[in-house]
């Protein structure tokens, strides 16, 4: 995932914040993703953002975008132990372009007592 | 269930073997992508179907791999006379339009 980058490794206190940031390079890029990945299983689709919004929250999970910056974050509200995972960010052109997710390297999320 | 089903969960082949992995994606949905993720990385695209029709494919998608996805439904990723390096996660996701829902993935080991 070249054109996408996220920082490897968040650690985080039971009940803080989590804020997991990427950036993206296609800025034709029209959906953008977060996924959930826990060991050994596959992805989960958490929440995903149209690129003509700047905001969603969906319960603990809000997404911000940027486009000038080509900039996305996910905050998770009262980070649980079970929020332990590696998140997935991923961009998505949409019709006249590929229809692929590319996805970034994942960020690794520890959430300690 | 009706989510993304992918079967084998775990295969173990000898180097030089043929491998084949199956895909059931949620019905209707007439996009399906295979990825391959290995430890450390994301996914990483090898091939998608809209339908029966194979549009893309990666570089990474060596002559060794076939996917095919006869009468829009299931589809199947074969990999020929594998080697170490095929050793991986191959992931299926399916989408209807914006979101593409993922499988649990079938988890090869090349001995």
């Amino acid at each position: 995932g070249e054109d996408v980058e996220q920082s490897l490794f968040l650690s985080v206190r039971e009940g803080d914040s989590s804020v997991i940031n990427c950036t993206y390079t296609d800025s034709s890029s029209t959906y953008l993703y977060w996924y959930k990945q826990e060991p050994g299983a596959g992805l989960q689709l958490l929440t995903y953002i149209f690129s003509n919004m700047d905001m969603k929250q969906d319960q603990r999970l809000t997404v911000l975008l940027n486009k000038k910056d080509k900039h996305l974050s996910l905050r998770i509200a009262d980070t649980q132990t079970g929020d332990s995972a590696i998140y997935f960010c991923a961009e998505r052109l949409g019709s006249g372009g590929s229809y692929i997710p590319t996805f970034g390297r994942g960020t690794s999320l520890i959430v300690h007592p | 269930d009706t989510g993304v089903s992918q079967n084998p969960r775990h295969k173990i082949t000898k180097r030089g073997q043929n491998v084949t992995f199956r895909c059931d994606p949620i019905s209707e949905h007439n996009r399906l992508y295979w990825y391959r993720q290995t430890l450390g990385q994301g996914p990483e695209f090898l091939t998608y179907f809209q339908n029966e029709a194979q549009l893309e494919k990666s570089r990474l998608l060596s002559d060794r791999f076939s996917a095919e996805r006869p009468k829009g439904s299931f589809s199947t990723l074969e990999i020929q006379r594998t080697e170490q390096g095929d050793s991986a996660m191959y992931l299926c996701a399916s989408s209807p339009r914006d979101k593409a829902f993922f499988g649990q993935g079938t988890r090869l080991t090349v001995v």
